[in-house]
């Protein structure tokens, strides 16, 4: 299916840094998911967002739904080691969702 | 609340053989279930959309004869990788949605065929 432009494609910070990804799209989405995904495991919900400009935090997570309903951002302050993983973005639209290709997140402690 | 288990997580089989795979939502009712396959360092691929008691709806060049989905029931969905071989080795993922906007993954399956 339709995969979502997910940016960047990896990063490598040191401890304590701010992250910031985002996903965009040419088409408009209902609802944006954003998923965490450690080896060898399934992706991991981490925030869900169903209103455009809506900014949702958990934790040290924050996420928004852009305002024209075509993007969303993920940002992560503070990171820590146990950050690290692939973090995805997904789009419904319909009973379809479409994933971003993912965003490979390094830690240095 | 909203866990998806999956069964096995690891299986390796002889090349030809058939291999099943559950999914199950262990606390909620799944409308849909969704299966996936990821190559190393790649994003989810779908492969196959499945409602309860209907025809699984496969994606363009997957084969539906090789990947066989049956959604028996709207807590269970199966998929069997029929006579398989090494180059259907991978990380196969399913998930479920329940009545609302939101996707729940299972941790996966590895399958590997020697």
């Amino acid at each position: 299916g339709q995969q979502l432009n997910q940016s960047p494609q990896s990063m490598f910070i040191q401890e304590g840094e701010d992250v910031s990804m985002n996903c965009t799209s040419s088409s408009i989405f209902n609802t944006w998911l954003w998923y965490k995904q450690e080896p060898g495991e399934g992706p991991v919900l981490l925030i869900a967002l169903y209103k455009a400009g809506e900014l949702t935090s958990n934790g040290r997570l924050t996420a928004q739904f852009g305002i024209t309903r075509k993007d969303s951002f993920l940002n992560i302050s503070a990171s820590i080691p146990s950050d690290v993983g692939i973090y995805f973005c997904a789009g419904r639209r319909g009973g379809q969702f479409y994933f971003g290709t993912g965003t490979s997140l390094t830690v240095i402690p | 609340g909203a866990v998806v288990s999956q069964h096995p997580s690891r299986v390796i089989c002889k090349s030809g053989t058939s291999v099943k795979i559950e999914c199950r939502s262990l606390d909620f009712q799944a409308t849909t279930m969704f299966w996936y396959r990821q190559f190393p360092k790649q994003s989810l691929m779908l492969m196959a959309t499945s409602n309860e008691g209907s025809k699984a709806t496969y994606e363009q060049g997957v084969e539906k004869d090789k990947f066989l989905i049956n959604h028996a029931s709207l807590t269970l969905s199966t998929l069997t990788v029929t006579s398989a071989h090494p180059e259907d080795s991978s990380f196969y993922i399913c998930s479920a949605r329940d009545y609302g906007d939101e996707q729940f993954f299972g941790p996966g399956t590895r399958l590997t065929v020697l």
